[in-house]
């Protein structure tokens, strides 16, 4: 099974600043037949369900506010918000689909400073 | 628009078993896969399982094999996640998941609001 370690647990940022979430998994998630990352971002607030934010690691789901930006190949990942607003406070994660099961990193709670 | 509603919370004994239901609206319902992911209180989400609404295949996580049951109603639009020998750790909420497209079908771009299941004696 892969596993999906994400790094901080918590981070607290200031209104405006820049917010930078990592992503590790155990193995590469990178398919080498179309050269995709099999890697998505989560956003999860309060009593919510989870809100897709960006899949093949980099592609910003439709309705996405762009200060959100994904990066990385193989086995590392960077979610990144450019402008930290308000209503980002949330918990964060990634997953893996690149096989079962769908595994998903352990979380980064992220606060304002 | 596209809307996934599941069933309310239940509250069951040790050894029961639970079915929690969740009805799609707003999409062709055997267009797209059916995900199942909970979240222990405190803990990171897990998926549990999918089913191809098309033609009713499944796979499980090894984790939860012999234990869960994944089905699909076509003439109602309703999945439903059926888990049984139940004890205390499978205190969670659990989510049913929308595959977002036909290439993405394991990336979940819907989500129903979840339902509390709590394992108590």
């Amino acid at each position: 099974d892969i596993v999906m370690t994400q790094s901080p647990d918590s981070l607290a940022v200031s209104l405006g600043e820049r917010a930078t979430i990592n992503c590790k998994s155990s193995q590469s998630v990178l398919y080498s037949s179309n050269n995709k990352n099999y890697l998505t971002w989560y956003q999860q607030k309060p009593g919510q369900p989870p809100k897709l934010l960006i899949y093949w690691a980099s592609t910003r789901e439709s309705g996405v506010p762009d200060r959100f930006s994904g990066s990385g190949s193989g086995t590392d990942f960077t979610l990144t918000i450019s402008s930290l607003q308000a209503e980002d406070v949330a918990v964060y994660y990634c997953q893996q689909y690149y096989s079962t099961p769908y595994s998903f990193g352990q979380g980064t709670k992220l606060e304002i400073k | 628009q596209v809307q996934l509603v599941q069933s309310g919370a239940e509250v069951k004994k040790p050894g029961a078993s639970v079915k929690v239901s969740c009805k799609a609206s707003g999409y062709t319902f055997t267009s797209y896969a059916m995900h199942w992911v909970r979240q222990a209180p405190g803990q990171r989400l897990e998926w549990m399982g999918w089913i191809n609404v098309a033609n009713g295949n499944t796979k499980y996580s090894q984790k939860f094999q012999g234990r869960v049951t994944i089905t699909r109603d076509t003439s109602a639009s309703t999945a439903y996640m059926e888990l049984s020998s139940l004890r205390s750790e499978d205190t969670a909420v659990y989510y049913c998941g929308r595959g977002l497209n036909v290439d993405l079908v394991a990336t979940m771009g819907y989500w129903g609001q979840g339902t509390l299941v709590t394992v108590s004696s």
